[in-house]
């Protein structure tokens, strides 16, 4: 059973420019939340979807936007890119019990801004 | 502010010393502590989560407790192929079911 699968894993865009991630969830998962992890920190909450909808936001700027798409997979967008923007980006998907037995992460995509 | 803290940042141990990590957090109405193993370039793996103080789980030579203030990761006598970077997060009232995690414990094992 694959697990959650992030395409690209690396990438390189110039200030200014503009990054679609994609992610594809566990099997059986419905519910996938993006997190950006920059080096030597923790990961940090940007938003999940569920049934297609923006869910929860945690403390990003409009320049990063997603969606969901009907068979649970998931895009993060982010526009007018900045150097500080360069990090690791994970995708983490859950069937709704992840709050209590824990949200399953794809290996992430590292984008570096240039 | 809701936050959750590790220490050490690092940590270097030789094969077979045993030692523990922490975790502090200053979150309101706890919901659950998770604990994440992460390996260079790699999305964290999920190793325990623990609900209420006094709850202790174990898997191999990793053993999570959970008081009221803090978590701790014990490790019994590691082996080199459990240095990684250990992630605390909680999930908690004002987090809605998303997680806040601390920035990790490096751990190190020496053959």
């Amino acid at each position: 059973d694959a697990g959650v699968t992030q395409s690209p894993t690396h990438l390189i865009k110039t200030r200014g420019q503009q990054v679609t991630l994609r992610c594809s969830p566990k099997s059986g998962h419905d519910t996938v939340s993006w997190y950006q992890q920059a080096l030597g920190q923790g990961p940090q909450f940007i938003f999940q979807y569920y049934e297609e909808e923006e869910r929860q936001r945690g403390n990003f700027p409009d320049r990063f936007s997603g969606h969901q798409f009907p068979n649970y997979s998931s895009e993060l967008n982010v526009n007018a890119l900045l150097l500080g923007d360069s990090a690791l980006y994970l995708c983490a998907s859950s069937d709704g019990t992840g709050y209590r037995y824990g949200y399953t992460f794809g290996s992430g995509t590292r984008l570096t801004v240039v | 502010e809701d936050q959750v803290t590790q220490s050490p940042e690092a940590l270097r141990l030789q094969e077979g010393e045993s030692s523990s990590l922490n975790c502090s957090y200053t979150v309101s109405g706890l919901r659950g502590l998770f604990w994440y193993r992460q390996d260079p370039g790699k999305g964290p793996e999920f190793l325990f989560t623990l609900y209420s103080a006094g709850e202790e789980k174990e898997k191999e030579r990793l053993k999570a407790t959970l008081t009221k203030k803090e978590s701790f990761l014990h490790i019994t006598a590691p082996k080199p192929e459990d240095s990684a970077t250990y992630l605390c997060a909680a999930n908690y009232g004002g987090s809605q079911g998303n997680l806040i995690f601390g920035k990790g414990t490096k751990l190190s094992v020496k053959p």
